[in-house]
């Protein structure tokens, strides 16, 4: 069965630096696509990023992207210049066909601080 | 903008109760899933809907049913509610492998 693992329960960033989410996952699957989800506090849960792991090139959305190791299993989110509007929980996730569902990480708790 | 939303932000309710939650996207999307997510553990897949009528258990089907009449509409049933129920209920859509959209979340409580 697929896993997906957050290590980091909770995280700190001081606004303007840069922090890196870790996530790794668990598969035999070749194909397969990763996600990364943000819930801000008592709002949608919203799309932050997605990378397919046919794709060597790692994504990028602006001051999101990550680090997308296939051999290691590994996908960490990396944010820079923090704001404050990106203190939420972050969510990584991991999407193969043969599931035909989302397997989702415990989660890390961002804070951003002044 | 794909748009998802749940009958209920907040919902409290006794054991022993039927409980609906009610969610419906305006998408056309295929898929719609429900989740329930506790501290500590994540979002974990109850049911989920690839069309009409159509059902598939997800990782804790346990004490819920779901029904699927309209395209647009998926129904969460908690046939009787118990204390362990108690959680955060979030409900997503899809169109084929691309990411899933949330709707707010129902915080259910059955005391």
């Amino acid at each position: 069965a697929q896993t997906v693992t957050q290590s980091q329960p909770e995280m700190s960033v001081q606004e303007a630096e840069t922090v890196t989410l870790s996530c790794t996952y668990d598969t035999s699957e070749s194909d397969y696509y990763l996600f990364w989800y943000k819930q801000p506090p008592s709002r949608q849960m919203i799309l932050v990023i997605r990378q397919e792991a046919y794709k060597q090139q790692n994504a990028t959305e602006n001051r999101f992207s990550v680090n997308f190791q296939k051999a290691a299993k590994s996908f960490s989110l990396k944010i820079s210049d923090s704001q404050l509007g990106d203190a939420a929980m972050y969510f990584c996730a991991y999407f193969t066909g043969t599931a035909s569902k989302l397997t989702f990480g415990t989660g890390t708790r961002l804070q951003v601080t002044l | 903008d794909v748009k998802v939303t749940q009958s209920s932000r907040y919902l409290v309710k006794r054991t022993g109760e039927k409980v609906f939650l009610e969610c419906v996207q305006d998408m056309d999307h295929e898929n719609m899933f429900w989740y329930r997510q506790d501290p500590g553990l994540g979002l974990r897949l109850i049911y989920f809907s690839y069309d009409v009528k159509m059902k598939e258990k997800g990782d804790i089907p346990e004490g819920y049913s779901v029904s699927r009449e309209k395209k647009e509409r998926f129904s969460l049933i908690l046939e009787s509610a118990s204390t362990n129920q108690t959680s955060m209920y979030l409900c997503a859509s899809s169109l084929g492998v691309a990411e899933q959209y949330f709707g707010p979340g129902t915080r259910l409580t059955v005391t």
